[in-house]
């Protein structure tokens, strides 16, 4: 069975900090992670994705994470925060075995001037 | 543009009363969701279909009833035997049906009860 951790359901940071969000999967089979970001009372934007190409992800909004198999981690982080950051950060895993994704609980960003 | 379009934004639901959740996607996905949020448990899947006419549950249904007549349209009936509907409510799509692809998802229905 798979199954995401998200360390942490609060992380606060100053402006032009780094971030760092923490995301740990569980998978028999390769598995392909996601990371989301929601703003409030809104859907989910998908912010990068691992499908096995390359361990280091580039998305949007200057966020990247890094697969690192032996560690079973998929951080995210971004060099230097913005007020816009402000947000939830959802983590999700899925796989060959199934077609389902599988999230994590979530970890809501405060970003202070 | 394409998306995913969740009606209505709010609901209120009284004792005993069926509502019905829309969620309408041209995005021509084969795979659709709906999931429920509750604060710090993340996303909860309460049905998905995989094609018109087919339907599975997800870890949820309990309550929950929902059909797929066209590909375009996944509405989700919160029925009175959910006795906790309070929640927001997200809808997805996605073109793959291994799970290999992301989600796209709509910007969802709050519920609450009155």
């Amino acid at each position: 069975a798979q199954s995401v951790t998200q360390l942490g359901s609060h992380v606060s940071v100053s402006e032009g900090a780094l971030v760092l969000l923490r995301c740990n999967y569980s998978s028999s089979v390769p598995p392909y992670l996601f990371w989301y970001v929601q703003y409030p009372n809104q859907g989910l934007q998908l912010l990068l994705k691992y499908t096995s190409a390359a361990t280091l992800v580039k998305g949007i909004n200057g966020f990247e994470a890094e697969f690192k198999k032996s560690e079973t981690s998929f951080h995210l982080t971004k060099p230097s925060a913005h007020m816009s950051d402000a947000a939830e950060y959802f983590c999700a895993v899925s796989g060959y075995s199934t077609d389902k994704l599988i999230f994590g609980t979530g970890t809501r960003l405060q970003v202070f001037p | 543009d394409g998306g995913i379009t969740q009606s209505p934004k709010y609901l209120f639901r009284k004792e005993g009363q069926n509502v019905t959740l829309s969620c309408e996607q041209n995005l021509n996905h084969d795979a659709m969701y709906w999931y429920r949020q509750d604060p710090g448990q993340g996303l909860r899947l309460i049905y998905y279909s995989q094609i018109v006419n087919d339907f599975q549950k997800g870890d949820i249904a309990e309550g929950y009833s929902v059909s797929r007549e066209k590909k375009e349209s996944f509405p989700l009936t919160v029925t009175s035997a959910q006795k906790n509907p309070t929640a927001f409510y997200l809808c997805a799509s996605s073109d793959d049906l291994r799970g290999t692809q992301p989600q796209h998802f709509g910007d969802g229905t709050r519920l609450s009860i009155l």
